[in-house]
């Protein structure tokens, strides 16, 4: 089983700033991958970055940057330029084991202000 | 975007009736999920399928079943539903047959869900 803590409910960013979200993750597997997926208002889930497990370089997309380390099981998103766009909540999600299956974080609600 | 239709978008009941979501794929992806999102709580699986008619259960299975008769479409029904099935169901697709580097899960709009 997979145990995901996002200690964050809620952050505040301005436009045009840098803000880390943090997560921490619980798993048996040795082979896992790690996601981020945002939801704005819209209710759709969108992926925004992905990180293979066995990889130690830290994967990037764009403004969206991850911090990987995986001894302490951490796996932090970093926004850069924050757009009034990436206003949404962000979910950190590790899969592993059979099947793809995802286990959810509960979440941080992200608001970029003006 | 990925091909995933929900169907309905938003749905009210009443308690102890019987309720089925259904989700369909243009992909021809092997796996389809059912994951429900309440507050506090992210999102939850409920149930999955790796093929026409193979099934599994997830974390929150109880007081709901599903169906998988073709590969584009996967039904999750609530027997007689209650009012702590009130929630958003997210219905999801990979293929994990592609190249591991790919692998990842789509997601559909949701049906937003009210027992009554």
């Amino acid at each position: 089983a997979q145990t995901v803590t996002q200690s964050q409910p809620e952050m505040s960013v301005q436009e045009a700033e840098t803000v880390t979200l943090s997560c921490t993750y619980d798993t048996s597997e040795n082979n896992y991958y790690l996601f981020w997926y945002k939801q704005p208002p819209s209710r759709q889930m969108i992926l925004v970055i992905r990180q293979e497990a066995y990889k130690q370089q830290n994967a990037t997309e764009n403004r969206f940057s991850v911090n990987f380390q995986k001894a302490a099981k951490s796996f932090s998103l970093k926004i850069s330029d924050s757009q009034l766009g990436d206003t949404a909540m962000y979910f950190c999600a590790p899969m592993a084991g059979t099947a793809s299956k995802l286990t959810f974080g509960t979440g941080t609600r992200l608001q970029v202000t003006l | 975007d990925a091909g995933i239709t929900q169907s309905p978008r938003h749905k009210v009941t009443e308690t102890g009736t019987p309720v089925t979501l259904r989700c369909h794929q243009t992909e021809n992806h092997r796996y389809m999920y059912w994951y429900r999102q309440d507050p506090g709580h992210g999102l939850r699986l409920i149930h999955y399928s790796y093929g026409v008619k193979d099934t599994d259960k997830g974390e929150v299975s109880d007081g709901y079943s599903v169906s998988r008769s073709k590969t584009e479409d996967f039904l999750l029904t609530l027997e007689s539903a209650t009012s702590s099935q009130t929630s958003v169901y997210f219905c999801a697709i990979s293929d994990q047959d592609s190249t591991l580097e790919d692998e990842k899960l789509f997601f559909g709009s949701g049906t937003q869900l009210s027992v009554l």
